[in-house]
């Protein structure tokens, strides 16, 4: 069956180190995946695209990265800060639908400590 | 308007009730989604608008939830004879084009509570 996979449990770290956080998926050959926050009582805010030919995209302070042949993909925030607090979810297309149809993680919760 | 605005914000009704949730997209954009977030849960892909075209409404749970999208702008979901089950954070999204990689703007959800 198909699955995207995040880590559901919340990643604590100190201010200024770097957050990794993970996205697995199984049984999609998805061209692109797609980054979102969400805080809470908020809906998701998009952060970044990456598709399937780029294996790295910055942005700012945020990295991610890209391995069709693992069928994974890392988000990165470089220099946490408090204000990074949030839950992180990854979303790709489930494709052949003829539109968009981004189907999403379960998120994880990024605790960033002062 | 300046980004999606979703109305109400919370709801709470009576297991058995009807209720309508609202929303009103970007200016100009004609691609419209609604999914839901339960707790713990990922959101769920209820229906897509593209235009003047049907409709996918692949993600419906059950036909119970209806939806519509009146003069290409603003967008109605509707639950009849709500169940508890149905207690979820209804997220509606919008984006210049249905098609791949377009960026997917949501507004902040209508909390529906079912007692």
């Amino acid at each position: 069956s198909q699955k995207i996979e995040q880590n559901s449990e919340a990643l604590n770290i100190q201010e200024g180190k770097t957050a990794t956080l993970t996205c697995n998926y199984t049984n999609y050959s998805p061209a692109y995946l797609q980054w979102y926050r969400q805080d809470p009582g908020r809906g998701p805010v998009f952060l970044l695209l990456i598709r399937e030919n780029e294996k790295e995209k910055r942005k700012e302070r945020l990295k991610v990265t890209f391995d069709t042949t693992l069928k994974q993909s890392l988000f990165h925030i470089t220099a946490s800060q408090p204000a990074d607090s949030a839950t992180y979810l990854c979303a790709l297309d489930e494709g052949n639908t003829g539109f968009q149809k981004l189907v999403f993680g379960t998120g994880t919760r990024l605790l960033v400590s002062p | 308007g300046a980004g999606v605005s979703q109305s109400p914000s919370n709801k709470v009704t009576e297991k058995g009730k009807d209720v309508e949730l609202r929303c009103d997209p970007i200016s100009g954009h004609t691609a419209l989604y609604w999914y839901r977030q339960s707790l713990g849960q990922g959101l769920e892909f209820l229906i897509y608008f593209q235009g003047n075209s049907a409709p996918d409404k692949s993600g419906l749970p059950s036909d119970r939830f209806s939806a519509e999208r009146t003069g290409g702008s603003v967008s109605t979901l509707t639950i009849q004879r709500t169940q508890q089950e149905d207690s979820a954070v209804y997220l509606c999204a919008s984006s210049s084009l249905g098609s791949s990689g377009n960026t997917i703007y949501f507004g902040e959800g209508s909390w529906l509570t079912v007692v």
